[in-house]
């Protein structure tokens, strides 16, 4: 059974940093490109960032560019969003996801862990 | 970056009723190898996100026929016949033709 387990969300204040993790198992990790996707509350969803396999390869939503860092270790099965310089608009459920296809959909999701930016 | 417009916010509905959500882009989603990047996810409380179609019509592994995905070029539409209590949830669409991927507003099916 597929399984995405976010950790590493809480509270944090407007600048600092902050670094999510994601577990994956059920498959073989290095086989897919997986992603960060996020929700504000009461929001819709938004795209954060893309990685592919052996993580050569890394894709940035406007809004995280240049501030997040997407990264993996196929080692541990693990996928990370290191958040840096971080404002209150970044409040939101951090979801993981597995790509399908090479990046066409998102097959999976794990439950999400909730970041707070907030002094 | 490519615009997805789910016009309606909310939809009410009567449990066995059909209906129709559907998602405008801003650009064509047809790329050259002949298929439309674009997929369905419900999202439920409690739940995880499930993705529910994929290249416009594709339903994923394990979801009732009952939901159909259609459309082509820019118009996109995912219908569910004979809606089930389980699924009054809320349903977006993603593009990932082209980075940056983007995700329509969503739209809440709600019980009438």
């Amino acid at each position: 059974e597929v399984q995405l387990v976010e950790s590493g969300g809480g509270l944090v204040q407007p600048g600092r940093s902050m670094k999510l993790s994601c577990a994956a198992s059920g498959f073989t990790f290095s086989d897919y490109y997986m992603a960060w996707v996020r929700q504000a509350p009461k929001k819709g969803l938004e795209w954060v960032a893309s990685i592919s396999y052996e993580g050569s390869s890394t894709y940035y939503g406007d809004s995280v560019k240049g501030r997040f860092t997407i990264s993996r270790d196929n080692a541990k099965s693990t996928l990370y969003l290191q958040m840096n310089s971080l404002r209150s608009e970044d409040t939101a459920t951090y979801y993981c996801a597995r790509h399908e296809d090479g990046g066409d959909w998102f097959a999976y999701w794990g439950q999400g862990t909730l970041v707070t930016v907030s002094s | 970056q490519i615009m997805l417009t789910q016009q309606a916010e909310s939809l009410w509905i009567s449990p066995g009723e059909r209906v129709s959500i559907t998602c405008r882009a801003s650009q064509s989603l047809l790329y050259t190898d002949g298929k439309h990047y674009l997929s369905w996810y419900q999202q439920r409380p409690g739940q995880t996100t499930k993705a529910l179609i994929y290249h416009a019509s594709v339903r994923t592994d394990g979801v009732p026929t009952r939901f159909i995905g259609s459309g082509s070029g820019t118009e996109f539409t995912l219908s569910i016949e004979h809606v089930q209590p389980e699924d009054f949830a809320i349903y977006y669409c993603l593009q990932t033709l082209k980075s940056p991927l983007t995700f329509g507003s969503g739209t809440k099916l709600e019980i009438k």
